[in-house]
């Protein structure tokens, strides 16, 4: 079946722009999280949801950043007004539930910020 | 805090070695930990998954172990081809939410 999804793939944006990035989780996943890939940071964990609701946002960098999941499915991120330290890979994932299983990961948007 | 870190950051090894990963991790009270690869350029793929009532897993030419008291997790890969040049990140999950933390990655090449 198809996997997860995210688009656009690469995004160049400048200072102060805003942008939203899109993922598609698997059919029938409920749990649904971004986390962002940079040079300096790793790995890091961004916002969970499960259904449209987001239980933990506590990896939001700034005010700056926020999520929706609509549907149970789709799930936007936004951030507003960008800065040059937002440029990343944003990753999206999604398992079955939230009961401590394997998450499958999308291919990322390359985010840059000039 | 969980704190995850992997050790070597970086391994370049003939083909036809068998090769051991590292990662440990702060919090030994983990419902479980995931093994992921990842091509340059790519997303994740997931390699295993040890549930903390297990002591290892194995899919093909890789092993993994979770020993919770130690806090240590390692990546058995048999027989290393070049295909299997990747950065490999250990993950143990924080939170309700199932949360990943993750490893810094070890970034593997096996030469021809």
């Amino acid at each position: 079946g198809a996997g997860v999804s995210q688009s656009p793939s690469n995004k160049v944006t400048e200072k102060g722009k805003d942008v939203e990035l899109r993922c598609d989780p698997i059919s029938g996943h409920t749990a649904l999280y971004w986390y962002r890939q940079s040079l300096g940071q790793g790995l890091e964990f961004l916002i969970y949801f499960q259904g449209n609701s987001a239980p933990d946002k506590s990896g939001l960098p700034s005010d700056r950043f926020s999520a929706e999941r609509t549907g149970g499915s789709v799930s936007t991120l936004t951030i507003q007004r960008t800065q040059q330290e937002d440029s990343a890979v944003y990753l999206c994932a999604s398992s079955p539930s939230r009961g401590w299983e394997t998450q499958y990961f999308g291919p990322g948007t390359r985010l840059l910020v000039l | 805090k969980q704190e995850v870190t992997q050790i070597p950051a970086a391994l370049s090894v003939p083909e036809g070695e068998n090769l051991v990963l590292n990662c440990s991790f702060t919090d030994s009270a983990i419902y479980n930990l995931q093994w992921f690869r990842q091509d340059p350029g790519k997303g994740l793929t997931s390699l295993l998954l040890i549930q903390s009532s297990q002591r290892e897993q194995t899919s093909g030419r890789l092993n993994a172990s979770l020993d919770k008291s130690s806090g240590r997790s390692t990546l058995y890969i048999a027989a290393s081809q070049p295909g299997d040049s990747a950065t490999y990140l250990c993950a143990a999950p924080i939170g309700a939410g199932n949360m990943l933390t993750f490893g810094g990655g070890t970034r593997l090449m096996v030469k021809p």
